[in-house]
Formats: C-alpha cells, sequence, structure tokens
C-alpha cells in the first residue's frame, strides 16, 4: 500500500518569491513515479513535473523543481519567482511501476499568491 | 495532441434521473481511470481499465454506478438513478504505462443534482 502526506494544507507566498511545498510518501514499491499535480480553480488537473524514482537527478521543468529524497521519502516541490498564475491546489501523488496503476494522493497544499 | 477529452463539462439533473458522461482517451494510451472529487473525500478512484478490460473497480461505490469501455478511444460512467450525494467533479484519466507511466487528466465533469 502507498500512502502520500502533505502536511501544509494552506500555504502563501509574494510574487516573485519562492516557495517550497513538502510531500512525504511511503511505499513498499521498489520502482515507482512521484508527481505533482496543480489544479487552479477551473478544477482541471494539470500536471506539474514528474519524478523516476529510479533517477537520482531532481526533475526540472522551467520555474518548477523537486527536491527528491528517496532514502527520507520526501519528495517537495519549488517554485521560483512566483506568479500569480500560480495559485492553485497542488498535489503529490506516486503511482507503482509494477502491479495496480492507482495514483495515490495527498490531501493536498493550497497555495496563494500575494501581489 | 489531444488531451483526454470528457464530456459534458456541466451537468445539472434532477434526483432519479440517469446521468452518463463520457471520455475519450489520449490515442495510445491503453489505460483509462474514473476518477470523482469532492470536498468532503477529495479524489477517489472509481474504477480503471486497461486494454478496454476492468481491472480495480473496488472503488465504484454501489450499483447505480456502472462504468463501460467498449473500445480503446471511448468510455462512459452512468449512473442510474441519480442523487444529490453524486454531486461532484468526475475526471476521467489515461495512462501508457510503457511509456512513461504518468496519468493525464481531462477537465472534469462537474455533476450537480438537485
Amino acid at each position: 500500500a502507498q500512502t502520500v502526506t502533505q502536511s501544509q494544507p494552506e500555504m502563501s507566498v509574494q510574487e516573485a518569491e519562492t516557495v517550497t511545498l513538502s510531500c512525504t510518501y511511503d511505499t513498499s514499491e521498489s520502482d515507482y513515479y512521484l508527481f505533482w499535480y496543480k489544479q487552479p480553480p477551473s478544477r482541471q488537473m494539470i500536471l506539474v513535473i514528474r519524478q523516476e524514482a529510479y533517477k537520482q537527478q531532481n526533475a526540472t521543468e522551467n520555474r518548477f523543481s523537486v527536491n527528491f529524497q528517496k532514502a527520507a521519502k520526501s519528495f517537495s516541490l519549488k517554485i521560483s519567482d512566483s506568479q500569480l498564475g500560480d495559485a492553485a491546489m497542488y498535489f503529490c501523488a506516486t503511482i507503482s511501476n509494477f502491479g495496480n496503476e492507482k495514483l495515490t494522493f495527498g490531501t493536498g497544499t493550497r497555495l496563494t499568491i500575494i501581489p | 495532441d489531444a488531451g483526454v477529452i470528457q464530456s459534458p463539462r456541466h451537468e445539472v439533473t434532477e434526483m432519479g434521473q440517469e446521468v452518463t458522461l463520457r471520455c475519450k482517451p489520449i490515442s495510445g494510451h491503453n489505460s483509462l481511470f474514473w476518477y470523482r472529487q469532492t470536498m468532503m473525500r477529495g479524489l477517489e478512484l472509481l474504477i480503471y481499465f486497461n486494454n478496454n478490460v476492468p481491472i480495480d473497480d473496488s472503488g465504484m461505490p454501489e450499483d447505480r454506478f456502472s462504468a463501460k469501455m467498449p473500445n480503446a478511444s471511448f468510455s462512459t460512467l452512468k449512473i442510474q438513478p441519480s442523487e444529490p450525494r453524486d454531486s461532484a467533479v468526475y475526471f476521467c484519466a489515461s495512462n501508457a504505462r510503457d511509456s512513461g507511466n504518468t496519468i493525464y487528466f481531462g477537465e472534469g465533469s462537474w455533476l450537480t443534482v438537485v
């Protein structure tokens, strides 16, 4: 079984500043993927970034990067140069690379951008 | 490249009516998922198909819910009869495990049962 924990229900950041959203997970799988999804008020689920567990290098996508600490089972998301359009609910999630394809989500962090 | 396409985007229906939600997965994806999102329960996996075959339907709440995938490019989620507690956003998503194992979501179908 897999679990994902997001301990920050809400976060806020000043526009143009940097913010880090926390995520820890637990899994018995040896091969898995980790994701951050963004859900703006439109409710669409948008993939932000993905990380393959067997890769040590942290994934980056433009202003978004992760700090993946496999031993600690930690997967935080850093957003640099925050923009108003980054305001959304952010979900951390994991999926096994074998067996059941169920995506396990955390409870989400609501990010507010302060102009 | 088209993403996951869902219809309708919004639906308001009266209690007791049948509701059918539709989904077209990303071409080439062989797994399809139906999720439901509510404030109380968050995101729940209802059912998923692999190669058009239902693999895990343990999340389907009750017999009023049914899902089909008659071919690789189409799936339906049906609620009959609908109840107010079924009001939620229903997401369809798809995945190609052999090429990235990343689940992509449609825009969701907002269902309100009054």
